[in-house]
């Protein structure tokens, strides 16, 4: 089945030490997406890909980067963590992203501790 | 700025029974697209249902459908015949030309046997 992956599910690391996350996809969409999801709160998008164009979102730290090496992967990355962004990091995808209708389709989420 | 307001953190409907789920929103656009996602847990977001904002018929999902008040910018979402499947968290969403994607902050709803 077509989908998006995340990896890993629950990720740990330390404060102030770099780590990345990953998400595929097999839908062959043009755009994806990073959300952070916080305990009982809306998810916010941090930044989107629409193929190689970054579009990062005005209020999104400089510590939160993106790389999309190609159609299927993209990674983001948190430079030095803070306690703060301890959170769900959820990905996801989309097709032509100026046709208003379309969905978006979403993987599991990544679950960030920041100890 | 567009947002997106769900007033009911929390709600229980008994199975089989039917529940309605709230959300308003703001906004000066004219053109977009309202969505209905569900996040059972520990699974991914999908798709419930969406709304045209130019479309006077509310949609219907099966058992989903929603009340499009365009005027009172309200879109709320009905579910029927609630299934234990039903349980989860359930966000309200708008997406325009200007904004991709922007959620509320969700109603959990719980569905007891």
């Amino acid at each position: 089945d077509a989908m998006v992956i995340q990896n890993p599910r629950y990720q740990v690391t330390q404060f102030g030490k770099p780590v990345t996350l990953s998400c595929s996809q097999t839908l062959n969409h043009n755009v994806m997406y990073w959300y952070q999801q916080k305990s009982s709160q809306a998810p916010k998008l941090l930044f989107h890909y629409y193929d190689k164009d970054f579009n990062n979102e005005a209020d999104t730290p400089d510590n939160f980067q993106s790389r999309r090496p190609n159609t299927s992967f993209c990674f983001l990355d948190i430079r030095s963590p803070g306690l703060g962004d301890a959170a769900m990091y959820l990905c996801a995808t989309s097709r032509d992203p100026t046709e208003l209708y379309n969905e978006q389709f979403f993987g599991p989420g990544t679950r960030l501790t920041v100890l | 700025a567009q947002t997106v307001t769900q007033s009911q953190p929390e709600m229980s409907v008994q199975e089989a029974e039917t529940v309605t789920l709230s959300c308003t929103y703001d906004t000066s656009e004219s053109d977009y697209y309202l969505f209905w996602y569900k996040q059972p847990p520990s699974r991914q977001m999908i798709l419930v249902i969406r709304q045209e904002a130019y479309k006077q018929q509310n949609a219907t999902e099966n058992r989903f459908s929603v009340n499009f008040q365009k005027a009172a910018k309200s879109f709320s979402l009905k579910i029927s015949d609630s299934q234990l499947g039903d349980a989860a968290m359930y966000f309200c969403a708008y997406r325009s030309g200007s904004v991709f994607m922007r959620f509320g902050a969700g109603t959990r709803l719980t569905v007891k046997p």
